[in-house]
């Protein structure tokens, strides 16, 4: 599988600012996806960035407040913007890596995440 | 619509099994499993596609129950290191096609004791 880093692994930032968080990986992917995970909470898809298009984002995210960027097929970035305590999160990269010998193409894994605290 | 897991925790002693459901009021087309460590980024487990299929992990094993639309994650003769949140990731059919992202249950945390 595919091997995913971001930067930085975590920040404490003033309200608002802005923080761009960057996810590299070691392979060639076509899609890459960006999460949110608030304290104790499920997995929640911001957007989903493919190279060479706009990032669709998900409905309540927007792309003022989570803009993206995706240069090239192994990388992006997600910035946070105008920070508010409640954006206090971990936010993680994901990538789709394709099973092709078992017919699977579907499959994310996930980068180690960026934990965010705004005061 | 995010999928329902149940149950929202459980206790277990080594050596005891568990399951964990996972149910969609939507068609899918794929159920994807991950267990997620605290502090740690979540790390898949295995996928399971729409035609009942069940797939196996050491101990740990996976049933998809299409008329049902729900899956379980079987773990058996648990270890210490099997503690963690385990979510189910759905993707969806639309229009005949799977609809590509993934949804997350709310997670169920397991807990083994030594």
């Amino acid at each position: 599988s595919a091997v995913i880093s971001q930067k930085p692994s975590r920040d404490i930032c003033q309200r608002g600012t802005s923080l761009t968080i960057q996810c590299q990986v070691d392979s060639q992917v076509t899609m890459m996806f960006w999460y949110r995970q608030q304290p104790g909470q499920s997995l929640t898809l911001i957007a989903t960035a493919n190279q060479g298009s706009e990032a669709t984002y998900e409905s309540g995210f927007v792309i003022d407040k989570f803009p993206i960027s995706r240069p090239n097929l192994t990388f992006s970035t997600l910035t946070v913007s105008n920070m508010s305590p409640e954006d206090s999160s971990i936010y993680l990269c994901s990538v789709e890596d394709p099973d092709i010998v078992a017919g699977v193409t579907d499959t994310q894994y996930f980068g180690p995440g960026t934990r965010l605290t705004v005061l | 619509q995010q999928p329902v897991q149940s149950p929202q925790a459980v206790i277990l002693r080594e050596g005891e099994d568990a399951v964990i459901n996972c149910s969609s009021s939507k068609a899918l087309y794929s159920v994807h499993w991950y267990r997620q460590k605290h502090g740690e980024a979540p790390v898949f487990l295995m996928i399971l596609l729409k035609g009942g299929e069940q797939k196996g992990h050491d101990k740990i094993s996976a049933s998809f129950n299409e008329k049902k639309q729900q899956s379980s994650l079987y773990l058996t003769a648990s270890q210490l290191s099997y503690s963690g949140t385990y979510f189910c990731g759905t993707v969806y059919i639309a229009g005949g096609t799977s609809y590509g992202k993934l949804t997350f249950g709310q997670g169920t945390i397991l807990t083994v004791h030594p």
